[in-house]
């Protein structure tokens, strides 16, 4: 998985509760992005950032806030987590030499 | 709106067979198309990619076939085998790598 790891890889929360996922490189990239797959949908973009405190809306970044004070962490936080935002969150980075876009392992989130 | 669209949904080839999975777009502002494979409880993985300066490209038994005018490409998979049995997912660059993906298409490659 290119050097990223995500946490927690699964969890379950109640509607209402705020909840923050991590995800980790080692590759020292400044492009970081996090999608979520639904079925149907593919993946679509969260939110993406081009470096520390450097973050940017994605096409659905509604109920979505992200984070990044360092370069290796890229923090999601959903507010106040709502049961459509039941999904799966992948982290992705891109390699500045070749474009190419690695993604993490993925976080399987249910809200209920 | 679906900024990409892929087809067919699911697909069901015999071992040995060419498996095709097409996408079509709007954006001509798309400058890079990848595509990737995902297992189940996987994160994608970028199998193959192509820019639009380049008709086909072709690495191993996976082909991708670029057609600029009618906004279209697809992905061959030659000589199919079950360990090809994945889901398959198109994209395009919206720009600084910000991709937009396809519904994706399971791939079942019959023994």
């Amino acid at each position: 998985d290119a050097g990223i790891t995500q946490s927690p890889r699964h969890k379950v929360t109640e509607t209402g509760t705020p909840v923050t996922l991590r995800c980790h490189q080692t590759e020292n990239h400044r492009y970081m992005y996090w999608y979520r797959q639904d079925p149907g949908h593919g993946l679509r973009l969260i939110h993406y950032s081009y470096g520390v405190k450097d973050t940017d809306k994605g096409e659905v970044s509604d109920g979505y806030s992200v984070s990044r004070s360092k370069t290796e962490d890229f923090l999601l936080t959903l507010e106040s987590a709502t049961s459509s935002q039941t999904s799966v969150y992948f982290c992705a980075i891109t390699d500045p030499s070749s474009y190419e876009q690695y993604f993490g392992p993925g976080t399987r989130l249910t809200v209920t | 709106q679906q900024q990409v669209k892929q087809s067919p949904q699911s697909l069901i080839v015999q071992k040995g067979g060419i498996s095709i999975i097409n996408c079509a777009y709007e954006n001509t502002a798309f400058d890079y198309f990848p595509w990737y494979q995902q297992f189940p409880g996987k994160g994608p993985a970028l199998l193959i990619a192509i820019r639009p300066d380049v008709s086909e490209k072709k690495e191993g038994r996976f082909t991708i076939s670029f057609n600029k005018s009618a906004k279209q490409f697809s992905l061959h998979i030659m000589d199919s085998q079950p360990g090809d049995s994945a889901t398959y997912f198109c994209a395009a660059d919206q720009g600084a790598q910000k991709l937009v993906f396809g519904q994706g298409t399971r791939l079942t490659i019959n023994p």
